[in-house]
């Protein structure tokens, strides 16, 4: 079974600013991927940035970047310079194996004070 | 290149209907699956289809089934609706290169009240 957990229900950055969320996961799969999707108020589900487990190397997508710690099954996400419209529910996934489906954690909400 | 399309975007319905929810993937994928959004349980995976093939399905009751159609559209029912049916239905779609970890884009949603 594949789970997914971000312990931070909800954080809070200053615009400008930069912050970090955390999730952490466990698979047992060699084979996988992870994703950070954004949901704001509209409800539409967008990537953020994916990591293919096979390569060392940090995804990085403009202002966003992932740390990936494979031996710790750790996968958190940094926003830097974040901006008003960074605030919406940030979900980690996973998908690996032959499951065909994305496993989510609970999300983290994310407001940006102006 | 279109987005993912889900209609309608909002139903209200009564228990014990049923329902009929359409997704139209973005062109060129072949792979289609849903997902279901509440508060309580969070985001979890209805089923996915791939060339008019359901692939794998999650923990959900008979009630809930699907079909894919050649152009790849897919559409999901819910028979003998109950309240704890209501959430938004999240459609993604992929490649569908046969492997797992295919990027999933999503639609829109749509939102399902059951009175």
């Amino acid at each position: 079974a594949q789970t997914v957990t971000q312990s931070q229900p909800e954080m809070s950055v200053q615009e400008a600013e930069t912050v970090t969320l955390s999730c952490t996961y466990d698979t047992s799969e060699s084979d996988y991927y992870l994703f950070w999707y954004k949901q704001p108020p509209s409800r539409q589900m967008i990537l953020v940035i994916r990591q293919e487990a096979y390569k060392q190397q940090n995804a990085t997508e403009n202002r966003f970047s992932v740390n990936f710690q494979k031996a710790a099954k750790s996968f958190s996400l940094k926003i830097s310079d974040s901006q008003l419209g960074d605030a919406a529910m940030y979900f980690c996934a996973l998908s690996g194996g032959s499951n065909y489906k994305l496993t989510f954690g609970k999300g983290t909400l994310l407001t940006v004070n102006p | 290149k279109a987005g993912v399309t889900q209609t309608p975007r909002y139903l209200i319905k009564t228990r014990g209907q049923q329902v009929t929810l359409s997704c139209s993937p973005i062109s060129g994928h072949r792979s289609v699956s849903w997902y279901q959004q509440t508060p309580g349980q969070g985001l979890q995976f209805l089923f996915e289809y791939f060339s008019e093939t359901q692939r794998n399905k999650g923990n959900f009751p008979g009630r809930f089934s699907g079909r894919q159609f050649s152009n790849s559209r897919s559409e999901m029912n819910v028979s003998t609706l109950e309240l704890g049916d209501s959430a938004l239905y999240l459609c993604a779609s992929s490649l569908g290169r046969g492997r797992a970890t295919d990027t999933q884009y999503f639609g829109p949603g749509t939102r399902l009240t059951v009175l």
